[in-house]
């Protein structure tokens, strides 16, 4: 089926640092989305994102966060500056349409130190 | 706020035998609902879903029944493999806002041969 690409597969960096994570989505997809989970727990949305702009962001999405897709190039999620609590596993996925089924990417483990 | 609950894991079982992971859900809204698989190392993917009440859908020998009245999603299986061995998520899609998956915790399905 239709993949998404995560780079990387895991980063650990200390508290304060700027990390970006990176999607490629299925080439198609026009609907992007970021869902964190932390160890043990849910899966929970962040923010989904369509044609240049954030149409949905959740509390979890905080002023530290932020989201880009420069000229159809990856899909990024930008956080500034870390802090422990963003430890967790991101994953990106895309849709072609709104409703349509989501495709997610194998995340990308993130440890902040 | 929509959300989801299932059975909490792990469960244990041997090949051969039947499945049942139960998933309930909260909503005012009346949502597609989703069961993804997730394999070690990989993001969800999805089993199957389904947009309406009283349907039923169905993939790889797994099935679940919208049932609206109830409020329920229930995964069965009538023979579980070894290979069936994974992590399933019941989730709902949540039409508010720029649309976004709600997922359960997660029930993890250890096979033994």
């Amino acid at each position: 089926g239709p993949k998404v690409l995560q780079i990387p597969s895991h980063q650990i960096i200390d508290m304060g640092q700027m990390v970006t994570l990176n999607c490629d989505p299925v080439s198609n997809h026009l609907y992007f989305y970021w869902y964190k989970q932390i160890l043990g727990q849910q899966m929970e949305f962040l923010v989904n994102f369509y044609n240049g702009k954030v149409m949905e962001k959740s509390k979890l999405f905080k002023d530290q966060f932020s989201v880009e897709r420069p000229d159809g190039s990856y899909f990024t999620l930008k956080i500034q500056p870390t802090a422990l609590e963003d430890s967790a596993v991101y994953f990106c996925a895309s849709s072609r349409d709104r409703q349509d089924t989501q495709y997610f990417g194998p995340g990308t483990r993130l440890l902040v130190l | 706020g929509d959300s989801v609950t299932q059975t909490e894991g792990p469960v244990t079982l041997s090949e051969g035998t039947s499945l049942t992971v139960n998933c309930s859900y909260e909503t005012k809204q009346y949502p597609t609902l989703f069961w993804y698989v997730q394999y070690p190392g990989e993001g969800p993917q999805l089993l199957f879903k389904v947009p309406k009440a009283n349907e039923k859908g169905s993939n790889r020998g797994f099935e679940a029944t919208y049932n609206k009245e109830a409020t329920s999603f229930h995964l069965q299986k009538a023979s579980v493999q070894e290979s069936d061995s994974a992590v399933y998520y019941c989730a709902l899609g949540d039409e508010t806002g720029g649309y976004k998956v709600v997922f359960g915790s997660g029930t993890r399905l250890l096979v033994s041969p």
